[in-house]
């Protein structure tokens, strides 16, 4: 069993939907990021996330410590979104020098 | 400031060749990060230095890797002999941290395909 679960896999949407993406992880973190990769791109950091809920623009990002759990919402989508969602958790730095561990991605499309 | 640079971007040789990325991290950043990333997965870290020392290299397949930080800024990281299962993009990145502040950054990858 990975250690970072994402679901969905794969997502389609149309424009102007909420969308939820959802990470779970098995193993203590010091924090957990939502990474975004466009196609032949590199990979931008949208969200760093060690309690509570970020917001940035129409990103909003929720951590739930105790359930190992994290959300990534995206309200009125854009055809612009369609990426690749990653999330990723850093692993406690003392022991593992900020190791960040990563989920598969989950693949997002909005349609126009 | 200038991002993290990769070169090439693409590369495609046939197995058994050899082939060497180069990285140029974020001025300061003292952390620099290999990964793999393979189609459809998310990316695997393969070594991870901390000025030119390395801090973890656990899962880098050391019979045909090699990366090395002479001088603790530019990386490169060589696979000899290629095979078809190192198709993948291989990204770079680096980080700083400063207190609670936590940055990672990640270049654009080399796309290798092995033939």
């Amino acid at each position: 069993k990975n250690e970072v679960e994402q679901s969905p896999q794969n997502l389609t949407a149309q424009e102007g939907e909420f969308i939820t993406i959802n990470c779970s992880y098995s193993v203590g973190i010091s924090a957990l990021h939502w990474l975004q990769q466009h196609p032949g791109g590199g990979i931008v950091s949208l969200f760093m996330l060690s309690s509570g809920k970020k917001k940035h623009g129409r990103l909003i990002a929720t951590i739930n410590i105790q359930e190992k759990h994290s959300s990534l919402h995206i309200t009125a989508s854009h055809p612009r979104d369609s990426a690749v969602y990653i999330c990723a958790v850093r692993l406690p730095t003392m022991e593992y020098g900020n190791k960040l561990v990563f989920g598969a991605g989950t693949i997002l499309r909005v349609k126009s | 400031e200038a991002g993290v640079a990769q070169s090439p971007r693409y590369k495609i040789i046939e197995k058994r060749q050899s082939v060497a990325f180069w990285c140029n991290p974020i001025s300061g950043h003292a952390t620099l990060y290999w990964y793999q990333q393979i189609l459809g997965q998310g990316p695997k870290l393969l070594i991870q230095f901390q000025n030119n020392g390395v801090v973890d290299d656990s899962q880098l397949p050391k019979d045909r890797f090699s990366a090395e930080r002479l001088k603790g800024v530019d990386s490169t990281l060589k696979i000899q002999p290629a095979k078809l299962e190192d198709s993948a993009v291989y990204l770079c990145a680096s980080s700083f941290i400063r207190g609670t502040r936590y940055e990672q950054y990640f270049g654009p990858g080399t796309r290798l395909t092995v033939t």
